[in-house]
């Protein structure tokens, strides 16, 4: 089985504050992504990697930066928090190839006051 | 840019009800296609997917999806609903030709006794 670990369930940070999310995952899949989920705006994508050291922006990186130094792990960083920053964070990872399954993460629900 | 439309964002039904969950997707090239639940407090999973060949896909739980390319539709249906099906659903895209998994805004079921 897949598994996607994600380093936190639950976090609370203050304003300002550099926040690390971190994903591994222990199948050896090249393509590893950032969601963040919000009510009634379903999963947005914030940053996707296809290899190491190698990131694309998905249609929310504002605010957001990413790092992957090794092919099983694939942070997310929030450079200076912000309460609209307050949410669901999905680590995503899959095979680089056509039509293959996405297997997530348990998700971060990171707080910001 | 492209994007993936489900236009039910709520849907209440009784046991035993049919289901369909409408989703829409605007890119114009290959695609391969998913649907994905998530249950309460659980992770997402993958329902079904559409990647070439029969239109008409079957997956797990009794759920089933048809393609229909001139209508850029994917949409989601289940003959008779169970309570258990209470769950989120998201309809998801990938562009052949890129590494990016889009996902719509999801639709919240509920299925009551």
């Amino acid at each position: 089985d897949v598994k996607v670990t994600q380093s936190s369930r639950y976090l609370v940070k203050r304003t300002g504050e550099k926040v690390f999310l971190e994903c591994v995952q222990d199948m050896d899949h090249e393509n590893m992504f950032w969601y963040r989920q919000d009510p009634g705006l379903g999963l947005r994508l914030i940053y996707f990697s296809y290899d190491v050291k190698m990131k694309e922006k998905g249609d929310i990186p504002e605010g957001y930066s990413v790092s992957r130094e090794k092919k099983e792990r694939f942070s997310l960083i929030l450079e200076s928090a912000s309460t609209n920053q307050t949410s669901m964070y999905l680590c995503a990872t899959n095979r680089r190839a056509p039509g293959t399954e996405a297997f997530f993460g348990q998700g971060t629900r990171l707080t910001v006051v | 840019a492209q994007s993936v439309s489900q236009h039910n964002h709520h849907v209440i039904l009784s046991e035993a009800a049919s289901l369909e969950l409408g989703c829409n997707y605007s890119y114009g090239g290959t695609v391969n296609l998913f649907w994905y639940v998530q249950y309460p407090g659980q992770h997402l999973q993958l329902l079904l997917k559409y990647f070439s060949g029969d239109p008409l896909v079957k997956g797990i739980k009794g759920f089933e999806a048809e393609f229909i390319k001139s209508k850029f539709s994917f949409n989601l249906r289940k003959p008779s609903v169970q309570w258990s099906d209470t769950a989120e659903y998201f309809c998801a895209v990938n562009l052949y030709n890129t590494d990016k998994l889009i996902f719509g805004t999801g639709t919240r079921l509920q299925v009551f006794p």
